[in-house]
Parts: C-alpha cells; sequence; structure tokens
C-alpha cells in the first residue's frame, strides 16, 4: 500500500528537548516536504527536498532542521522546541517534475505540545 | 508569492443540500493546479478534487464539483447532496506548474458542518 508514515502521531515535550519526528515513504518520491498547521493559519511549508542530499527552506523554517539522507526518509528536528512550535505537522510527499501525475500524498499528522 | 484565501472560516448545510465553499488566490503565473482538500477529524488529508488551469472544463468528481473561473482567479467547490461524512475542514491549495515547484499554498480552511 502507497503510503507516508509519521511518527509519532502525539508528542508532549518540554522546552529545549531536542525532538525528531520521523517521516517515511514507500512510493520512490523525489520530492518530500514538512508543513505546519495552525488555527486560523492553514497549512505552512516548513522545508523541502527535491532528493537525496537536496533541501532548502519553506516559508516558516525557524527553528527546524531537516536531512534527506535516504531517498525514503526525511526526518523534521527541533533541537531547542519552544512553546510557539506546538502544532500539527505533516510529511508530504509527491513524484517531481511530472506535472498533472505529482499528486501530494500525506502523513497522518503529528500533534506537538511544547510546554 | 501566490496566495490563497477563503473568505469563510465556517459553513453549515442541511444534510441533502447543496453547500458552496469559496477561493480565491492571487498568481502571476499563466499555468498551475488548483485542489481542495478535505481534513476529517482524523486529521488525514484526503484530496477532494483537482484542476488544472489550462483546461477550461470544470473538474467534477461524484457529488463534488468546482466552479474555476480564471479571469476571476476563483476557484469554489460545490458539494452536492451533502452528507454527514461530508462534515470536515476544507482546504484550497494551489500548485505552480513549472520549475519542479511541488510546494502546496493553502489557505486558511473553511470548517463545515452538516445537519441532519
Amino acid at each position: 500500500e502507497a503510503q507516508v508514515t509519521q511518527n509519532p502521531r502525539y508528542l508532549i515535550t518540554v522546552t529545549g528537548k531536542k525532538l525528531t519526528v520521523t517521516c517515511s515513504q514507500n512510493m520512490n518520491h523525489e520530492y518530500m516536504s514538512w508543513y505546519r498547521q495552525d488555527p486560523g493559519l492553514g497549512l505552512r511549508q516548513i522545508y523541502y527536498s527535491m532528493n537525496v542530499e537536496v533541501t532548502d527552506k519553506g516559508d516558516v523554517p525557524e527553528g527546524y532542521k531537516v536531512s534527506r539522507k535516504e531517498k525514503r526518509n526525511f526526518p523534521l528536528i527541533l533541537e531547542s522546541p519552544s512553546p510557539n512550535q506546538t502544532s500539527l505537522y505533516f510529511c508530504a510527499s509527491s513524484l517531481a517534475y511530472r506535472g498533472w501525475q505529482d499528486e501530494a500524498f500525506f502523513g497522518q499528522g503529528t500533534r506537538l505540545t511544547v510546554v | 508569492a501566490q496566495t490563497v484565501t477563503q473568505s469563510q472560516p465556517e459553513m453549515s448545510v442541511q444534510e441533502a443540500e447543496t453547500v458552496t465553499l469559496s477561493c480565491t488566490y492571487d498568481t502571476s503565473e499563466s499555468d498551475y493546479y488548483l485542489f481542495w482538500y478535505k481534513q476529517p477529524p482524523s486529521r488525514q488529508m484526503i484530496l477532494v478534487i483537482r484542476q488544472e488551469a489550462y483546461k477550461q472544463q470544470n473538474a467534477t468528481e461524484n457529488r463534488f464539483s468546482v466552479n474555476f473561473q480564471k479571469a476571476a482567479k476563483s476557484f469554489s467547490l460545490k458539494i452536492s447532496d451533502s452528507q454527514l461524512g461530508d462534515a470536515a475542514m476544507y482546504f484550497c491549495a494551489y500548485r505552480s506548474a513549472g520549475g519542479g515547484s511541488e510546494k502546496l499554498v493553502f489557505g486558511k480552511g473553511t470548517k463545515l458542518t452538516v445537519n441532519p
């Protein structure tokens, strides 16, 4: 089954404690990205990756890091989480450079609370 | 930069009735894609319908259809014969067609309530 898997689905942590949210896809997609969803703001892109070892900032990258060492995995790292990073996070993947076929597949979401 | 505006934070509809969700967008590009996503309480993002900007014909998927007005930069979603399972947050999204950009630009969402 084609899917994007995020873990964990729920996480409560304390300010300053480093954490990683994992994302894995089994569709051999080149493009992967992270979004955060906040009430009244919709989804905003944090970081994206066009392929292995190729990453770039999205619209709200401050306080986040990513890496793309393997094509299937794209973890999101919060080195020193703060309460303003409390949000719902989505990983998404898609093919790239194929126009209409580039449908985005989303993970199940990770609800992060930083206290 | 492209922007997407959903002017209705909340909407409600009676079961079996029709409802239209509004979406406008701003872009200087001529080729792009538009999407409506549904997010039920499970939080899963589900693609409802999509439209290619160079296609004049409005997309339809069963009870879901769009009214795409390219000149007006408007992309509304019509849900016919509304069902209780249609209750969800709906997001309108834009994606550029060129340059390998896969970034989705989302509106703020419309929460749809379906009353029995």
